[in-house]
């Protein structure tokens, strides 16, 4: 079974652009998460999807952040317009209902450079 | 969320068994204790969940002492490919995962 991917896994654009992160879970799996980690901090929550319903996105640090979740498959997570401190690594999780919220399976994260 | 401490750094040998204690003070009724893995360049990785007393899996054991104030991890007979980051985690049914700074763990040749 293919665990959780993300594209791209690496990331480098001008400070101002716009950068789009895509994250495919594990085919099933109804909740989806977005965490990050930016330079020399903790992995931290970004937002939790259900389906396509955001269920909790009181981690997204401000409005130029946009996670999508149409027909409840894959997510996007897109930086507009990127500031040099969104540069970082970008996760994204997986679990399905009833596993237990404390396991979730984690891609292996894009990292994005803002220059 | 309850907050944990944990040893910055571990160094060990190849063969020898690694225990990683983490604090917990504050940890609640219903919190559970979960234990995850990161190699560079990849996602953390869940090892091993519990609630109290002993749980073994095929990876490692978790024993957490009767008063829930802590818990170690113990990684029997640790490789080279056992160096990472391994992060405690408190929390019940929580959705929203709490990293902290993790313990390091170096295995030597």
């Amino acid at each position: 079974e293919a665990g959780v991917t993300q594209f791209p896994s690496h990331s480098v654009i001008e400070k101002g652009q716009t950068v789009t992160l895509r994250c495919d879970p594990i085919s099933g799996h109804d909740n989806l998460y977005w965490y990050r980690r930016v330079m020399g901090k903790e992995i931290k929550f970004l937002l939790h999807f259900v389906k396509e319903s955001k269920q909790d996105e009181s981690g997204m640090p401000n409005n130029r952040f946009l996670a999508e979740r149409t027909g409840g498959t894959y997510s996007t997570l897109k930086v507009q317009p990127a500031e040099l401190e969104d540069s970082g690594v970008y996760f994204c999780a997986s679990t399905a209902r009833g596993l237990g919220y404390n396991e979730q399976f984690f891609g292996p994260g894009t990292r994005l450079t803002v220059l | 969320l309850a907050k944990t401490t944990q040893p910055i750094s571990m160094d060990s040998y190849e063969g020898q068994e690694v225990n990683i204690t983490c604090s917990h003070n504050n940890i609640a009724t219903n919190d559970y204790i979960t234990w995850y893995q990161q190699f560079p360049s990849q996602g953390p990785r869940f090892i091993i969940q519990g609630y109290k007393t002993k749980v073994t899996n095929e990876v490692a054991s978790l024993f957490i002492p009767a008063d829930r104030k802590s818990s170690t991890l113990s990684l029997p007979r640790v490789s080279l490919s056992d160096t990472a980051v391994y992060y405690c985690l408190v929390g019940v049914n929580d959705y929203k995962l709490s990293f902290g700074a993790g313990t390091t763990v170096t295995v030597r040749a």
